[in-house]
């Protein structure tokens, strides 16, 4: 157990909404993620943060922003959802095992974007 | 892109033993090997990790050729609850790619 939560865990909306999903750690972990996965893809990164107020893109950042404004909640929103964006979506923390730092995941968020 | 290659699917009788290759040819000198698996709706799990030697904890065991160029995962006594699709990714950490993955069914 990672100490991860996401929020909500289920959501439907209508295209051109906004819509924030939000991951929270209670372990105060550095490295923060968000993917999503889609069927016949793997997970894919979205953005990632390596500490409050410092973020990057991952490799499928468009149409999405992400915030980290305190080291427990990393934020991610769909500034107006489309369709394409229905998915579902886990955040990661990064933490120290066997010396190695290593990827936990959270539980997902179910998105349904009409 | 992965930077691996697995098998699309395999079986397993229960109370065996699950050998799940992987294929990593382009691995550099700092990747490490990375194990997970995914439970149907569930996040993906941590398995097992290793750069060069052998390794095992609870849940599995890591088999690394001498050269690295390919690796194994080893479920000693494969359960139900063990069917899951398992990931084999190389990575230094920081950013992790995920391929399609093995889907392990675990029949009684």
């Amino acid at each position: 157990d990672a100490g991860i939560t996401q929020s909500p865990r289920h959501k439907v909306t209508e295209t051109g909404t906004p819509v924030t999903l939000r991951c929270h750690q209670t372990e105060n972990h550095r490295y923060m993620y968000w993917y999503r996965q889609d069927p016949g893809h793997g997970l894919r990164l979205i953005h990632y943060s390596y500490g409050v107020k410092d973020t990057d893109k991952g490799e499928v950042s468009d149409g999405y922003s992400v915030s980290r404004s305190k080291t427990e909640d990393f934020l991610l929103t769909l500034e107006s959802a489309t369709s394409s964006q229905t998915s579902v979506y886990f955040c990661a923390i990064r933490k120290t095992r066997d010396s190695q730092e290593t990827q936990y995941f959270g539980p997902g968020t179910r998105l349904l974007v009409l | 892109d992965a930077k691996t290659t697995q098998p699309p699917s395999m079986d397993c009788a229960e109370g065996r033993a699950a050998n799940l290759p992987c294929n990593h040819s382009t691995i550099s000198g700092n990747e490490y090997v990375y194990w997970y698996r995914q439970i149907h709706s569930q996040g993906p799990q941590y398995i097992i990790h290793g750069l060069k030697n052998n390794e095992t904890n609870e849940m599995a065991s890591l088999i690394i050729t001498e050269d690295r160029k390919s690796s194994t995962l080893i479920l000693p006594h494969a359960t139900l609850r063990d069917t899951a699709v398992y990931y084999c990714i190389v990575s230094t950490s920081e950013k992790l790619v995920f391929g399609k993955g093995t889907k392990l069914t675990v029949n009684p």
